[in-house]
């Protein structure tokens, strides 16, 4: 089992532009989220996906948005870059209703 | 009412002594109790996590005590090894609240040999 994957690794963009994250999840799961991290914070819950819907979101602006497909794989897209995006991005996987969600290892987007 | 308040912001151990960090929580809606355990560049790893029914949960060196009446939990990291040093966030989530996990604001741990 490959656990929970994302890519890309790392992402440098500049300000104004758009970027789409990939995460797939782990085998046997059907529920993605997504969390946005800072440097020196803990995680903040963007928003989820459970059969291809977005189920929940976070107190995050439209610019965020997302998607799943139909192998439960999901993508984050970004629109009109700031320098403020710049973080980690976290894609966790479970059941959905599971309390216990696996992360992935993160893209790091920096903007300039 | 949303908010996980985790403390200390750091601590500092000697190899072989115990860790404990400590979180506080408002929402009473929340009914998952987990622990992650994250090294630099890398995404968070859960560790352990507990149910309010329980008080206790032990795994290896790692156990969770938790107080419902007082709204609070805490990891105990016994026989802390230098491989131990990482950042540890507690979090939380209710079966009603759509999936979003709180999480609190991070403990640095650094386990002294």
């Amino acid at each position: 089992d490959a656990g929970v994957t994302q890519s890309p690794t790392h992402l440098i963009k500049t300000r104004g532009q758009q970027v789409t994250l990939r995460c797939s999840p782990k085998s046997g799961h059907d529920t993605v989220s997504w969390y946005q991290q800072a440097l020196g914070q803990g995680p903040q819950f963007i928003f989820q996906y459970y059969e291809e819907e977005e189920r929940q979101r976070g107190n995050f602006p439209d610019r965020f948005s997302g998607h799943q497909f139909p192998n439960y794989s999901s993508e984050l897209n970004v629109n009109a870059l700031l320098l403020g995006d710049s973080a980690l991005y976290l894609c966790a996987s479970s059941l959905l209703h599971a309390g216990e969600q696996f992360f992935g290892p993160g893209t790091r987007l920096t903007v300039l | 009412q949303q908010q996980v308040k985790q403390s200390p912001q750091s601590l500092i151990v000697q190899k072989g002594g115990i860790s404990i960090i400590n979180c506080a929580y408002e929402n009473t809606a929340f009914d998952y109790f987990p622990w992650y355990q994250q090294f630099p560049g890398k995404g968070p790893a859960l560790l352990i996590a507990i149910r309010p029914d329980v008080s206790e949960k032990k795994e290896g060196r790692f156990t969770i005590s938790f107080n419902k009446s007082a709204k609070q939990f805490s990891l105990h990291i016994m026989d802390s090894q230098p491989g131990d040093s990482a950042t540890y966030f507690c979090a939380a989530i209710g079966y009603n609240q759509g999936g979003k996990l709180i999480f609190g604001q991070g403990t640095e741990l650094s386990v002294k040999p």
